[in-house]
C-alpha cells in the first residue's frame, strides 16, 4: 500500500478556496486516489476519487498531475460547515482494506 | 442509502469486563471493518472481515477479537477491557475492494474506568 503524507492541519476563512495536498511517491499503476471527509462525532464519508488529471463533483475537485506522485483536493468557497478532517487514501480498487492516516484537520473561520 | 448501525453511541465499562460492540449493515456488503480513532492518530484498523466466519488482523488487534456469524453483523469483543482501550470505535462496511465504497457507522465512544 502506498504511504501518504498530508498536512496535519490547515486554517481558512469562509468564502476562500482551500487546497489540501497529499503526497504519495510510491503510488502503483493500479492505484486510485480517494478522499474522505469526517465531521466531528461522525464516521468518515466518501468525497471524491480519481486516477489521473482532474475530477470534479458537487462537493470538490481533485487534481492529479501526470506523475501521480501527489494529488490536491480543492474545496471551492468553503463555509463553516466544511470544518472537518480530510483523509487521503491510495490503493487499487481491488484491495481488501485501505489505510486511513491522521488526515488533515481543516478549520474554517468566520 | 446503505446504513451501518452501531448498537451503542456511548458506553462506560469497568476494567476487566468483557465488552461487546455490535455493528449491523443493511446492504449486501462483503467487507466489514472495525477501527479505533484516537486524537492525532487517525483511524487505526483493528480487524476486518471479507466474508462470513472470515477475519483478518489489522494494525492493532491485540486485546481484541471479532465475530462474524452472519454477513450483516460484525462484532468487536474486548476480552478484558483496559483503560488504554478507551476510544472511539468505528465500524465500516464496503463492497469488495472498492476504495470509494466505505460506509461508516456513527461510532461508539467507549470509556473504560
Amino acid at each position: 500500500l502506498a504511504k501518504t503524507t498530508q498536512p496535519i492541519s490547515m486554517d481558512s476563512y469562509e468564502g476562500q478556496e482551500v487546497n489540501i495536498t497529499c503526497s504519495h511517491n510510491n503510488i502503483a499503476t493500479n492505484d486510485y486516489i480517494t478522499w474522505y471527509q469526517q465531521f466531528p462525532s461522525q464516521g468518515p464519508r466518501f468525497i471524491i476519487q480519481g486516477y489521473k488529471t482532474k475530477v470534479t463533483n458537487e462537493v470538490a475537485s481533485l487534481f492529479i498531475p501526470a506523475d501521480r506522485k501527489s494529488s490536491t483536493l480543492s474545496l471551492p468557497r468553503v463555509s463553516l460547515s466544511d470544518t472537518a478532517v480530510y483523509y487521503c487514501l491510495v490503493g487499487d480498487n481491488y484491495g481488501q482494506n485501505f489505510v486511513f492516516g491522521p488526515g488533515t484537520r481543516l478549520s474554517v473561520l468566520p | 442509502d446503505v446504513k451501518v448501525t452501531q448498537s451503542s453511541r456511548y458506553l462506560v465499562k469497568r476494567t476487566g469486563e468483557k465488552v461487546f460492540l455490535e455493528c449491523v449493515q443493511d446492504m449486501d456488503h462483503e467487507n466489514m471493518f472495525w477501527y479505533r480513532q484516537d486524537p492525532g492518530l487517525g483511524l487505526r484498523l483493528i480487524y476486518f472481515s471479507y466474508d462470513v466466519k472470515m477475519k483478518e488482523k489489522g494494525d492493532i488487534p491485540e486485546g481484541y477479537s471479532v465475530s462474524r456469524e452472519k454477513k450483516e453483523r460484525f462484532s468487536l469483543i474486548l476480552e478484558s477491557a483496559s483503560t488504554n482501550q478507551t476510544s472511539m470505535y468505528l465500524c465500516a462496511s464496503s463492497l469488495r475492494g472498492l476504495a470509494y465504497g466505505y460506509t461508516f457507522g456513527s461510532g461508539t465512544r467507549l470509556t473504560v474506568v
